[in-house]
């Protein structure tokens, strides 16, 4: 089956400074990349996610690169701000009818110094 | 639209009870996945269901959790028997049929912490 490290497990910055969150995956089949936010005690939220057809996409502060033949993509966080800090999640799936489901990483808790 | 709305919120059992875990999609949505997720870690796959189907349950239990999605009503995630072990947060998620873009966006309900004494 699919199995998504992520890296670090913790991560500090200064507010202003920039972020960057690690993932690795291991199934070449995977074609579907998520990222989810969760703040304490709340529901996972995504907050971007890409394709394996594109190698990055950016939403304001936000962008994730995907590189397929390494198997890896990364987030990143541009200008952070203390509202940014939470546990930032990967994932990866395979989609096709049927075989839907997110393997998740660990975990990467993001805290953004003010 | 509500969202994916879980209930209960918070639930404490005492080992040898049994848990029932409540899940509505969010209107439109006709897919619904469960996860667990244990303190300090992430979430972990359980079990994909469509309307009275099970799709993929590779990541349950073999024994003691069951789930199921029912032509009416929620979805309900089922622990017999509980154990200390079992503790946990159990979250929904569902997702609308695939489009055009063929992309699984999974939108998670707030989830329920199961507290087993």
């Amino acid at each position: 089956g699919e199995n998504v490290e992520q890296h670090p497990s913790t991560l500090s910055v200064q507010e202003g400074d920039s972020a960057v969150i690690k993932c690795t995956y291991s199934d070449s089949a995977s074609n579907y990349f998520p990222w989810y936010k969760q703040e304490l005690g709340k529901r996972p939220q995504l907050i971007i996610d890409i394709r394996s057809n594109v190698g990055e996409k950016k939403d304001q502060r936000i962008a994730v690169t995907l590189n397929k033949t390494a198997k890896h993509f990364s987030l990143h966080i541009t200008e952070t701000q203390p509202e940014d800090s939470a546990v930032y999640f990967c994932a990866a799936s395979q989609v096709f009818i049927g075989a839907n489901n997110l393997f998740f990483g660990t975990g990467t808790r993001l805290t953004v110094i003010p | 639209n509500a969202g994916v709305m879980q209930n209960p919120r918070h639930l404490v059992r005492r080992r040898g009870q049994e848990a029932r875990l409540r899940c509505s999609p969010m209107k439109g949505h006709s897919h619904v996945y469960w996860y667990r997720q244990l303190p300090e870690e992430g979430l972990k796959f359980m079990v994909y269901l469509q309307k009275e189907n099970i799709i993929d349950e590779s990541g349950m239990p073999k024994e003691r959790f069951s789930a199921e999605f029912p032509k009416e009503g929620p979805s309900i995630l089922r622990i017999q028997q509980v154990v200390r072990g079992d503790s946990a947060a159990y979250f929904c998620a569902s997702s609308p049929p695939m489009g055009v873009e063929a992309k699984n966006i999974q939108y998670f309900g707030a989830g329920t912490r199961l507290s087993v004494l």
